[in-house]
């Protein structure tokens, strides 16, 4: 089974905190996934890496930045949080290499970090 | 903006019932459309999933309808039970590894 793991269930941070939301997959992956999650919006793409060191942006960047060191670990931190971010965040990865056919496949998903910022 | 529209936003149905949950999208490079699942305090996990090359997938009470022409497709939940109660997000992809979602249907199954 693949198995993502998110480093906190709730975190509760202050505003202008440096904030550091950690994903780990244990099935050698090769594309790892940020999103958040808000009623009524579905799940919008933050940042995606789809290759150790490599990372892209996706839909709503801003305020946030990434780092991918290692293959199976992928770290979400947020420079200086702000009321707005409070949010569900979950981490998702894929296999899809590369130099596959297919870019898409199938995302699995850590159980997300219950984000509150005060 | 959100590329891919979903409707409704919550349902209720009796057990035994059907679900109908649609979704739109306007990309027409979009060729990729999972469904996802997701219970409370868990992460969504794909449901099913569908590529344009054919009109309809089924697995078990589950199935994908697909209309390449409207650019709609829907899932459909057959003889609904209570454990279906959950939130469905359709997504489409364009082969970039990225997925674009709707906004979520919240499933109600009333035994």
């Amino acid at each position: 089974d693949v198995k993502v793991t998110q480093s906190s269930r709730y975190l509760v941070k202050r505003t202008g905190e440096k904030v550091f939301l950690e994903c780990v997959q244990d099935m050698d992956h090769e594309n790892m996934f940020w999103y958040r999650q808000d009623p009524g919006l579905g799940l919008r793409l933050i940042y995606f890496s789809y290759d150790v060191k490599m990372k892209e942006k996706g839909d709503i960047p801003e305020g946030y930045s990434v780092s991918r060191e290692k293959k199976e670990r992928f770290s979400l931190i947020l420079e200086s949080a702000s009321t707005n971010q409070t949010s569900m965040y979950l981490c998702a990865s894929s296999f899809a290499p590369l130099s596959g056919g297919y870019r898409t496949d199938t995302q699995y998903f850590g159980p997300g970090t219950r984000l509150t910022v005060l | 903006q959100q590329q891919v529209k979903q409707s409704p936003q919550s349902l209720i149905v009796q057990k035994g019932g059907i679900s109908i949950i649609n979704c739109a999208y306007e990309n027409t490079a979009f060729d990729y459309f999972p469904w996802y699942q997701q219970f409370p305090g868990k992460g969504p996990a794909l449901l099913i999933a569908i590529r344009p090359d054919v009109s309809e997938k089924k697995e078990g009470r589950f199935t994908i309808s697909f209309n390449k022409s409207a650019k709609q497709f829907s899932l459909h939940i057959m003889d609904s039970q209570p454990g279906d109660s959950a939130t469905y997000f359709c997504a489409a992809s364009k082969n970039d590894y990225k997925l674009s979602f709707g906004a979520g249907t919240t499933v109600t199954v009333r035994a």
